[in-house]
């Protein structure tokens, strides 16, 4: 129990052009999801807080307009990189955490979406 | 959230047990320790964790100190598959439960 799955698992796009990657909690229902970014050889940053039905919570120095998150049902959230540029290439993680005891509320990572921007 | 300190890097002989060390001395009453590690190129993995009482499950022992201000993580029979970097993370069990990852400890298990 306790999959999450992301969509796709890497991704080319070119510079100026948006790219959606997809949060799935494909055994439970996610009541928070959370997106990640990590650069190579570093640690993971969290980028936002997303609660079903509600609008994302974002780090600081996160641009919420350019990274777009949706999080519409309990079972996906979504995460747009609008206007891509080489610096956003990375590797975007999202985690989901359920909303009942058995899971122990604790957040369960999806593996990852590498994003190249060329 | 309290900080926590971790080697950089460890090693450890495939079958030996793998002890990982974490500093966490401001913790507060309501925090928790939490372990997750992350295999090259992958999502991070939930392990274990504690409040103040030690705790076990299938892939590891977690061994908190009585005062709370370090913790240790067990991997008691280290494969060559644990290699990874192993994060401990401290955070209240309300609101959010925002995980913020430091730098972690990179462990290389060696045949």
């Amino acid at each position: 129990g306790a999959v999450v799955s992301q969509h796709p698992s890497w991704v080319i796009c070119k510079s100026g052009t948006s790219v959606k990657i997809e949060c799935r909690s494909l055994d439970f229902q996610a009541t928070t999801m959370f997106w990640y970014r990590q650069f190579p050889k570093q640690s993971l940053m969290l980028m936002a807080t997303s609660n079903e039905g509600s609008k994302a919570t974002y780090e600081q120095g996160v641009e919420k307009d350019k990274f777009l998150i949706n999080h519409a049902s309990l079972t996906l959230s979504t995460l747009t990189v609008t206007s891509a540029h080489p610096e956003d290439s990375s590797f975007y993680i999202c985690s989901a955490r359920g909303g009942t005891s058995n899971l122990g509320y604790e957040q369960y990572f999806g593996p990852g979406t590498r994003l190249t921007v060329t | 959230d309290a900080k926590t300190t971790q080697p950089p890097s460890m090693d450890c002989a495939e079958g030996r047990a793998a002890n990982l060390p974490c500093n966490h001395s401001t913790i507060s009453g309501n925090e928790y320790v939490y372990w997750y590690r992350q295999i090259h190129s992958q999502g991070p993995q939930y392990i274990i964790h504690g409040l103040k009482n030690n705790e076990t499950n299938e892939m590891a022992s977690l061994i908190i100190t009585e005062d709370r201000k370090s913790s240790t993580l067990i991997l008691p029979h280290a494969t060559l598959r644990d290699t990874a970097v192993y994060y401990c993370i401290v955070r209240v069990a309300s609101g959010f439960q925002k995980l913020v990852f430091g730098t972690g400890t990179r462990l290389l298990v060696s045949p």
